[in-house]
C-alpha cells in the first residue's frame, strides 16, 4: 500500500462542473497537506496548502481535510478547459527528517468545453 | 523574485556515461529537495539539505547518486555509470523551512534526463 493514494483518473468533468479530487494517506501523525497543480511537462506548482481539520478556500479551489479518517480531498468549481492538469496530493509525514513531501502518483483531470 | 532554477533542462546521455545536474533555490531558502518524478508517477524523495548539511539521503536510489551543497546555496546532484531506468525528470525544490509557513516547497523546472 502507498504511503498517499489518489485516483489516477481521467477524471472528465463539462467545462462548468465541479471536479472532485480525493487523497488518503497512511501516516496518522501527518500534519501538512498540500495540492500541487501539474501541466503537461511542466513542474509541480502549489495550489493549497492546509493543516488543520474542515475547509479552507481559495478562490475557485477548496480543499477539505478529515484527520480521523485520514483524507484529504480538492474540490474545483466553475471547472475550465484551464483546469486540465494532473493533481498531485502531497503530504509531511510525521517520521519525516525535514520537511520533504510524500506525494500521490497525481489525478489527471480534463475538463471539456 | 527570481524562482528555483535547474540546468541542463534537457539532457540526453550515453549508458554508462556520468551527468552532473544543477540547482539554485530561492536566495534564502534553507532547505533543499531533490525528487524524481518518472513518466506518469508522483514525484518521489531523493535527499535533503538543511543550508549545506545533508540531512536525508535515504531515497537515493543507489550509490551511483551523489549530492552536494557545499555553501548552502546551489546543489548538484551527479549519477555516476547512468542506466536507462535513471531516465526521468529530475526536480529541485526549495522552502524556507523556518516554521510552518515556510514549509511549502517551491519546485525548479526540472531536468529532463533520458539515458540511451
Amino acid at each position: 500500500q502507498k504511503e498517499v493514494e489518489q485516483n489516477s483518473g481521467p477524471l472528465s468533468v463539462p467545462e462548468g462542473a465541479i471536479a472532485s479530487l480525493n487523497c488518503t494517506y497512511s501516516d496518522r501523525g501527518s500534519q501538512s497537506f498540500f495540492w500541487y497543480r501539474q501541466y503537461s511537462g511542466k513542474s509541480p506548482e502549489l495550489i493549497m496548502s492546509i493543516y488543520s481539520n474542515g475547509d479552507k478556500e481559495d478562490g475557485r479551489f477548496t480543499a477539505q481535510l478529515n484527520k480521523a479518517s485520514q483524507y484529504v480531498s480538492l474540490l474545483i468549481r466553475d471547472s475550465q478547459p484551464s483546469d486540465s492538469a494532473t493533481y498531485l496530493c502531497a503530504v509531511i509525514m510525521i517520521k519525516a527528517a525535514g520537511n520533504k513531501l510524500t506525494f500521490g502518483g497525481g489525478t489527471r483531470v480534463l475538463v471539456k468545453p | 523574485g527570481a524562482g528555483v532554477s535547474q540546468s541542463p533542462r534537457y539532457k540526453v546521455a550515453k549508458r554508462g556515461q556520468d551527468v552532473a545536474l544543477r540547482c539554485d533555490p530561492i536566495s534564502g531558502h534553507v532547505s533543499l529537495f531533490w525528487y524524481q518524478q518518472a513518466l506518469g508517477q508522483g514525484p518521489e524523495f531523493l535527499t535533503y539539505f538543511q543550508n549545506e548539511a545533508q540531512l536525508d539521503k535515504s531515497g537515493l536510489p543507489s550509490d551511483r547518486f551523489f549530492a552536494e551543497r557545499p555553501e548552502g546555496s546551489v546543489s548538484t546532484l551527479k549519477i555516476q555509470r547512468t542506466q536507462q531506468e535513471d531516465s526521468a525528470v529530475y526536480l529541485c525544490a526549495s522552502s524556507l523551512a523556518l516554521d510552518r509557513a515556510g514549509e511549502t516547497q517551491y519546485f525548479g523546472p526540472g531536468t529532463r534526463l533520458l539515458v540511451l
